[in-house]
């Protein structure tokens, strides 16, 4: 069965540096997005991305933030300035263009120290 | 991919038991609803969705409830077993293909 793979699994930082967190969504799918989860916290919408441009974006995905679709596979997410707060899981999802079900991946957990 | 929270709501129920997980949501205009599973560890799992169109949607041993009227959804599982302690979300989406807005969660426990 098909299914969104994130890598890494974990990612422990230093505040202040870069990270970009990989995604691969399923093969077939036309949107992608990434939400993000503060430990305690529910899950919280950050990007979606179609067509190669940001569909929408929250709040949260202020301009520290930004994706890319580099290849035909990957799907990116780039923090330029970690922050303490951004510590998190991420997580990355797809769905495909006749259903309206979003498949999560099993996020990366990020340590910002 | 865990949702550990000291001030999770939590349904501690026996196996063999019906579970009833319960959400509110916010927005009127929603017009899709999704249940998500959330295993220690991993991302969450999609359960059973409905739309605003319906009122009651069921899967195998699961079943949605859509309440409109006070923005009410729950989600009912038969026949509860140890492979159903997770933490369930619900979700829900006003224009398809973009964000999804989740609910604060559950945690269902189940006691052998």
């Amino acid at each position: 069965e098909p299914e969104v793979t994130q890598t890494p699994s974990h990612q422990v930082t230093q505040m202040g540096q870069e990270v970009i967190l990989r995604c691969v969504p399923i093969s077939n799918h036309l949107y992608f997005y990434w939400y993000r989860q503060i430990l305690g916290q529910k899950v919280e919408f950050l990007v979606s991305f179609y067509n190669n441009e940001i569909s929408e974006k929250s709040e949260i995905f202020d301009d520290q933030f930004s994706v890319e679709r580099p290849d035909g596979s990957n799907f990116t997410l780039k923090i330029r300035s970690t922050k303490l707060e951004d510590s998190a899981m991420y997580f990355c999802a797809s769905k495909g263009a006749f259903y309206n079900e979003q498949f999560f991946g099993p996020g990366t957990r990020l340590t910002v120290l | 991919g865990e949702s550990v929270g000291l001030h999770l709501p939590t349904l501690s129920v026996q196996e063999g038991d019906n579970s009833i997980i319960n959400c509110a949501y916010s927005n009127s205009a929603s017009d899709y609803f999704i249940w998500y599973k959330q295993e220690s560890g991993k991302g969450p799992q999609f359960i059973i969705d409905i739309r605003s169109n319906m009122d009651k949607r069921q899967g195998q041993r699961v079943t949605v409830l859509l309440n409109k009227t006070v923005k009410h959804l729950s989600l009912q599982i038969a026949a509860t077993q140890p492979g159903d302690s997770a933490v369930y979300f619900c979700a829900e989406n006003n224009n398809a293909g973009n964000m999804l807005t989740f609910g604060g969660g559950t945690r269902l426990m189940v006691k052998p």
